[in-house]
């Protein structure tokens, strides 16, 4: 039971980059989320999408683009990799109760 | 602002005594509330939950208190163990929010030392 998938797991880019982190989860979700996770800061919300077809911001989405590709997946795009997006990204899902169900992470460093 | 607030950053308990961890909030119309476990290089898993219409929520030697009229909820973990040992996370849903969109406290850091 893989539950939710992200990849990559680990990922170094120069500045000015591009990449796209990859979220699948296999629990027939309605809802995805990517969030990320820095130091004394806790978890952040970057973009959801409530159901297939609909996305919207969070609260730091500035720099990020996402797609929800079809019902399972939802990937996170960084357009022009930056320092300051140097953090753990997680992808989450919930069905129909309050309870979020979060990858294992993937590790972003920008230099 | 911070609307889930978790003001001690680091907690050292000895195994075996109990480990409370404290959550408070500054919004009424928050309806649900949760905690999360983090260990390094993975991803948060669920913990226990309450809903706001309780004061208390037991799962195994987990237990959550809530109290409504202070905004403020604790985790209770009895006995400790050292596998305890992790970054836990308070989070809250909002009455009015959709999609089930939580917002998390920064985390406290439990070590549970043998």
């Amino acid at each position: 039971n893989a539950g939710v998938t992200q990849t990559p797991k680990f990922q170094v880019l120069k500045t000015g980059q591009s990449m796209t982190l990859q979220c699948a989860q296999d629990m027939n979700h309605n809802s995805m989320y990517w969030y990320r996770q820095d130091p004394g800061m806790g978890l952040r919300l970057i973009y959801y999408s409530a159901s297939e077809g609909t996305t919207d911001k969070g609260e730091v989405p500035n720099g990020y683009n996402v797609s929800r590709l079809n019902k399972r997946e939802f990937s996170l795009r960084l357009e022009s990799a930056a320092p300051s997006q140097t953090s753990v990204y997680f992808c989450a899902s919930t069905g129909s109760g309050y309870t979020i169900y979060f990858g294992e992470g993937s590790w972003l460093t920008v230099v | 602002d911070q609307q889930v607030k978790q003001n001690s950053p680091s907690l050292s308990v000895q195994e075996g005594r109990i480990s409370i961890l404290n959550c408070d909030y500054t919004n009424s119309m928050f309806d649900y509330f949760l905690w999360y476990k983090k260990y390094p290089a993975e991803g948060p898993t669920f913990l226990i939950s309450i809903s706001s219409i309780k004061d208390k929520n037991e799962d195994g030697r987990f237990t959550v208190f809530l109290n409504k009229s202070a905004k403020h909820l604790s985790l209770h973990i009895v006995p400790s163990q050292p596998g305890d040992s992790a970054v836990y996370f308070c989070a809250a849903h909002h009455s009015g929010g959709s999609n089930y969109k939580l917002t998390f406290g920064k985390g406290t850091l439990l070590t549970v030392n043998p």
